[in-house]
């Protein structure tokens, strides 16, 4: 166990469904994160938020929608995907979102669109 | 360009070998780099940082070459578990990370 817990771990969902990938760190860091890892690609952040405040938004789509209610915990809101959507989303977290900071990734959770 | 740049591989190697990944990056400013290591259907995981005078850990070595903007990685003495990806990550601009899109190690007995 890494300290920061992602459910569910695995997601198939037609495009028109609404669903949450949550994400949990118990860790006291101050800073949380979404990335996207498709295959054979970098990861991709997709947002970013330090003390519950959104710093980051890296052009994600408005179909993929974060929310951060305390600094433990991180949900993404998805709604009327498409198949490319499909990848691994890593949730992270960090001390602080200063780029010299470690971060500490879940296990992630694989999304299927079909 | 790629903001980090690495060779994909796969590098295939047997055990008890040396190799040596290195991964290029495009900002001259950059402040932080970093190693992950990434294992099949998992998470990635920091496994050291690199420094400017460059460092060691055991087996693992990391080396920082700012003229010519590239961090290296070598592993001595491979161990099937060594088997993975191994992610580049660098810090650009406001501190953001960017990470490589990996080096595959496959390490044959």
């Amino acid at each position: 166990e890494t300290g920061v817990t992602q459910t569910p771990r695995h997601l198939v969902m037609g495009m028109t469904n609404k669903k949450s990938l949550k994400c949990e760190q118990h860790l006291g860091h101050n800073a949380m994160y979404w990335y996207k890892q498709s295959a054979k690609k970098p990861l991709e952040l997709m947002f970013v938020y330090n003390f519950k405040e959104q710093t980051e938004n890296n052009s994600v789509p408005s179909r993929f929608s974060p929310e951060c209610p305390n600094s433990s915990h991180l949900f993404l809101h998805l709604h009327t995907l498409q198949p490319e959507d499909s990848a691994l989303y890593l949730c992270a977290s960090s001390q602080s979102s200063s780029g010299a900071n470690v971060l500490t990734f879940g296990a992630g959770s694989r999304l299927t669109v079909l | 360009r790629k903001e980090v740049e690495q060779d994909p591989g796969p590098f295939n190697v047997p055990e008890g070998a040396t190799v040596a990944f290195n991964c290029t990056y495009s900002n001259s400013a950059s402040q932080s780099f970093f190693w992950y290591r990434q294992d099949c259907r998992k998470e990635p995981k920091l496994l050291m940082s690199v420094y400017s005078s460059g460092n060691e850990d055991g087996r693992f070595t990391a080396q920082l070459n700012r003229a010519s903007q590239y961090i290296s990685l070598l592993i001595r003495d491979s161990k099937l578990s060594d088997s993975a990806t191994y992610l580049c990550v660098v810090t650009l601009y406001g501190n953001k990370l960017v990470f490589g899109a990996g080096t595959i190690l496959r390490v044959k007995s």
